[in-house]
């Protein structure tokens, strides 16, 4: 299995809705990733989590919060989100491992915020 | 910081042709990794190929390679024989080796057409 399986692949919620993305993998990876993707735009790194801790947060809002229940799951809760929050949220995870390090992504969540 | 440039927003190519698509990145570091990522219109993120900045060897993927100059901080990446699957954006990614907090930075990406 070399999946990283998210869901919902699509999502629309009002700004007073309280919403959760999810993120999977069996791939025994020890870190995983958020991603928030605009249209015509790079991906930007929200969160990493490695080993189950939280290990990058590059200064996200706290509307968005993340959560890794296990070395398998990812989450990431939302509250109280802008328009401007609108994006293709991607997932990823990697093996935490020096010489073979690379990034396996999953489909993403298409959010749009009314 | 490290910075990526990607200084071609789009190409196209006729099919079976060959295709280079360019990448230069800044950075302070000595032990780094670097990646070339396509986005078909599904937008999955699909990894295409990726190099140690320690090897000197190009790395190779059945028709994709790469051209890296270390000391030029430049990372093409050449696909030969191109088919319509190909048609997609493709980022150019760094990350430096810096276990337990590992980033990877992406560049604005390069739109490739396969025109039939």
């Amino acid at each position: 299995d070399t999946e990283v399986t998210q869901t919902p692949k699509h999502l629309v919620m009002g700004m007073t809705n309280k919403k959760s993305l999810k993120c999977e993998q069996h791939m025994g990876h020890r870190a995983m990733y958020w991603y928030k993707q605009k249209a015509k735009k790079p991906p930007e790194l929200m969160f990493v989590y490695s080993y189950e801790k939280l290990s990058i947060n590059e200064s996200v809002p706290s509307r968005f919060s993340p959560e890794c229940p296990n070395s398998s799951l990812l989450n990431l809760h939302l509250h109280a989100l802008q328009p401007e929050d609108s994006a293709l949220y991607l997932c990823a995870s990697s093996q935490r491992n020096d010489r073979n390090e690379k990034l396996f992504f999953g489909s993403g969540t298409q959010l749009s915020v009314l | 910081a490290q910075t990526v440039t990607q200084s071609q927003p789009e190409m196209s190519v006729q099919e079976a042709e060959t295709v280079t698509l360019s990448c230069t990145y800044d950075t302070s570091e000595n032990n780094y990794y670097l990646f070339w990522y396509k986005q078909p219109p599904s937008r999955q993120m699909i990894l295409v190929i990726r190099q140690e900045a320690y090897k000197q060897q190009n790395a190779t993927e059945n028709r994709f390679s790469v051209n890296f100059q270390k000391a030029a901080k430049s990372f093409s990446l050449k696909i030969s024989d191109s088919q319509l699957g190909d048609t997609a954006m493709y980022f150019c990614a760094f990350m430096r080796w810096d276990f337990g907090n590992e980033k990877l930075t992406f560049g604005t990406g390069t739109r490739l057409t396969i025109i039939p």
